[in-house]
């Protein structure tokens, strides 16, 4: 079966330090990967994507992701952690049709 | 553009009653997308439209819930009769034709529904 994982429920990080979200996937073929954010009572925003080429994306807010073809990941990562970034976060794969699969999501804490 | 609409943004209603939500698409998205979100299940994927026509309703939980799109600028989402287990927040999303889905959703801010 096609599938996401977030191994982490939370992930709690000091103002300044640098951020990883991570994010693995099983899916036949080759996915299109994504990342999304969710703050508190709104819906998810698009923070970035993965299609092809360069398997260093950047998104919005500084995030960036690293696409691992060989252990079918795609973390999300941040240089510098603000706590403004605190929120909840969602990696999602499209196996080609629009029927994405979305991750458990990994709630970021970041310390002030 | 305005982004995707939903109404209401809070409903509480009580078991059996008809529950109706309501989605404006971002004008020109040929896609459309209604999700459920709980704690339990996380984002579910209840049914997508492209160009106003369901694609796949194989989310949709039962016979009680059901989605229409009767134009490109409004769709609904159903619940009839609402029990206490539809409490969930629900999701509409929308998004551009792009070759082979690589297109990102965008989502509205959603509806808290509250069946008592």
């Amino acid at each position: 079966a096609q599938s996401v994982a977030q191994p982490e429920d939370q992930v709690n990080v000091a103002e300044g330090n640098p951020l990883t979200v991570k994010c693995t996937y099983s899916v036949s073929g080759n996915p299109y990967l994504f990342w999304y954010v969710q703050y508190p009572n709104r819906g998810l925003q698009f923070l970035l994507k993965y299609i092809t080429g360069d398997n260093l994306v950047k998104g919005s807010y500084g995030f960036e992701a690293e696409f691992n073809k060989s252990q079918t990941s795609f973390h999300l990562k941040k240089p510098s952690a603000l706590v403004s970034d605190s929120a909840l976060y969602f990696c999602a794969v499209s196996p080609g049709t629009y029927k994405y699969i979305f991750g458990t999501g990994t709630r970021l804490k970041v310390l002030a | 553009d305005a982004g995707v609409i939903q109404s209401p943004r809070h409903e509480v209603t009580e078991m059996g009653q008809e529950v109706t939500l309501r989605c404006k698409p971002i004008s020109g998205h040929d896609y459309l997308f209604w999700y459920r979100q709980t704690m339990m299940r996380g984002l579910e994927l209840l049914i997508y439209f492209n160009n106003n026509v369901p694609i796949d309703d194989s989310g949709m939980p039962e016979d009680r819930f059901s989605a229409k799109m009767p134009n490109a600028s409004f769709s609904t989402l159903k619940i009839q009769p609402s029990e206490p287990r539809d409490s969930a927040v629900y999701f509409c999303a929308s998004s551009p034709i792009r070759d082979r889905a690589a297109g990102e959703l965008f989502f509205g801010e959603g509806s808290r529904l509250t069946v008592l």
